[in-house]
């Protein structure tokens, strides 16, 4: 079985500085992990994901993920926010043992950046 | 755009009624997912083909719910006999084939309100 957390309903962070939204997952084997980002009215889009090799995985619009086996987290990161990355993101696992191609998704944490 | 494409994007149907949502994914991906999101939570996976074979179905895809992609090309989701539990959005993701950890694409989704 596969599970993931997002433990923040909401993450609320002024514009420049550094925000962190958090990820914990549950895997019978080893993990495959994504981030994606859903804006108002869109579908979802991928930001990243982590497969295998360095833990720190580097995605699009300078989002970042560090992999944490012992804690099994995968919680994404950005140096300097801005305003415009206002929105809903989850976190999803896909569990390799097994060889299933379906991920399941967290909740999801509305991220709101201040001006 | 070359992006993944659902129609309609909202449909307002009253109870008992049935309804079909289409989904045109990226026209290289071999893959197709079907999922359903309702507020506050995370996208629950409905059903997956690859190519013209649906592979896997959730449970909660009850007897109501049909899906095909006759052509491996676009798919159709079909909702019999509405029930007000049914309102929720619909999303379609396509992906490419062969490797375990390809990401999804998502559509913007089919917003589906039950009266």
């Amino acid at each position: 079985a596969q599970s993931v957390a997002q433990p923040e309903d909401q993450v609320n962070v002024a514009e420049g500085n550094p925000l962190t939204v958090k990820c914990t997952y549950s895997v019978s084997g080893n993990p495959y992990l994504f981030w994606y980002v859903q804006y108002p009215n869109r579908g979802l889009q991928f930001l990243l994901k982590y497969i295998t090799g360095d833990n720190l995985v580097k995605g699009s619009y300078g989002f970042e993920a560090e992999f944490n086996k012992s804690q099994t987290s995968f919680h994404l990161k950005k140096p300097s926010a801005l305003v415009s990355d206002s929105a809903l993101y989850f976190c999803a696992v896909r569990d390799i043992t097994g060889g299933s191609y379906i991920p399941t998704f967290g909740r999801g944490t509305s991220l709101i950046v201040h001006p | 755009d070359t992006g993944v494409s659902q129609n309609p994007r909202h449909k307002i149907t009253k109870r008992g009624q049935n309804v079909t949502f289409r989904c045109d994914p990226i026209s290289e991906h071999n893959r197709l997912y079907w999922y359903r999101q309702t507020l506050g939570q995370g996208p629950e996976f409905l059903t997956y083909f690859q190519n013209e074979a649906q592979l896997e179905k959730s449970r909660l895809l009850s007897d109501r719910f049909s899906a095909e992609r006759p052509k491996g090309s676009f798919s159709t989701l079909e909702i019999q006999r509405t029930e007000q539990g049914d309102s929720a959005m619909y999303l379609c993701a396509s992906s490419r084939s062969g490797k375990q950890w390809n990401e999804q694409f998502f559509g913007p989704g089919t917003r589906l309100t039950v009266l």
